[in-house]
C-alpha cells in the first residue's frame, strides 16, 4: 500500500547550519506530496507541496524536488533559524484523495 | 486568517467511557477529516466527511467510532467505549474541496489519554 518514510529524529542543528530532512514515498499512481510543519501548540501546517515529478516547492527558505526516480521528497534549507525549530511531516496525497503521513521528525535549533 | 479549532487540547478518560472531541472547521469549507498519531507513530486517516454523511473511513474507524455535524459549525468525533490503545493526538481537517490539488488545514489536535 502507499506509505511515507522520513529519518527519525530529534535532529539537533546550530542556527546558519545546512538541512536536511529526507523522505520517500511508496505509491501507485501520481501522488502528490507534502511537507506539514507543526509548531510547538500548534496545528499542522503546509509547508510546502509538489504535484508532478521534477516539480519543486518552496516556502519561507524551504525546498523539496518531486523525485520519481528516487521516490524522494527531501526537505532542505540553507541557512536554519532557531524559529524553525519544530516537527516536520512528509506526507502523500494519492489519487483516491487520501492522505499518508511520516512518522514526523522534530528538528532543534540552538542559537 | 481562518483557522481550524480543536476542544479540549487535552482530555484524559477511564477506559470504557465515551469521549467526544470537538472541531470548528473554516467556516466556508465542505470537506471534513479526523486523523489520528499515537505517540511516536505515523499520522493516521481516520475518516472523510461531506454534505452530511462519511465519504470514506479507514479500517481503524470501526463501530465504536462516529462522526458528527451537529449544528453546521461543530464536527465532532465520538468514541463509544474507549480503549487504552485509543490514547493518541487526534486532529481534525478541513478543505473546501476534495480536489487534489487543494489543501487541508489542520486543528492543533486534542491529546486524548486513556487510563
Amino acid at each position: 500500500g502507499d506509505s511515507v518514510t522520513q529519518m527519525e529524529g530529534p535532529v539537533t542543528l546550530s542556527e546558519e547550519a545546512f538541512l536536511t530532512i529526507n523522505c520517500t514515498y511508496t505509491a501507485t499512481g501520481y501522488p502528490s506530496l507534502f511537507w506539514y510543519v507543526q509548531y510547538p501548540g500548534e496545528g499542522l501546517q503546509l509547508l510546502l507541496k509538489a504535484t508532478k515529478a521534477d516539480d519543486k516547492g518552496s516556502n519561507k527558505g524551504f525546498e523539496a524536488t518531486y523525485r520519481k526516480e528516487t521516490t524522494s521528497f527531501h526537505l532542505e534549507k540553507g541557512s536554519v533559524q532557531v524559529s524553525d525549530s519544530a516537527v516536520y511531516f512528509c506526507a502523500l496525497r494519492n489519487n483516491f484523495n487520501k492522505f499518508y503521513f511520516g512518522s514526523g521528525t522534530k528538528l532543534n535549533v540552538k542559537p | 486568517e481562518p483557522e481550524v479549532t480543536q476542544t479540549p487540547s487535552h482530555q484524559v478518560t477511564q477506559m470504557g467511557q465515551e469521549v467526544i472531541l470537538r472541531c470548528v472547521p473554516i467556516s466556508n469549507h465542505l470537506y471534513f477529516y479526523w486523523y489520528r498519531q499515537i505517540l511516536g507513530q505515523k499520522v493516521e486517516f481516520l475518516v472523510s466527511f461531506y454534505n452530511n454523511e462519511i465519504s470514506e473511513k479507514s479500517e481503524i474507524f470501526d463501530d465504536q467510532f462516529s462522526v458528527e455535524r451537529p449544528d453546521g459549525s461543530n464536527f465532532t468525533l465520538k468514541i463509544r467505549s474507549t480503549k487504552l490503545e485509543d490514547s493518541a493526538m487526534y486532529f481534525c481537517a478541513s478543505s473546501d474541496d476534495r480536489d487534489i490539488l487543494n489543501e487541508q488545514f489542520f486543528g492543533p489536535g486534542t491529546r486524548l489519554t486513556v487510563l
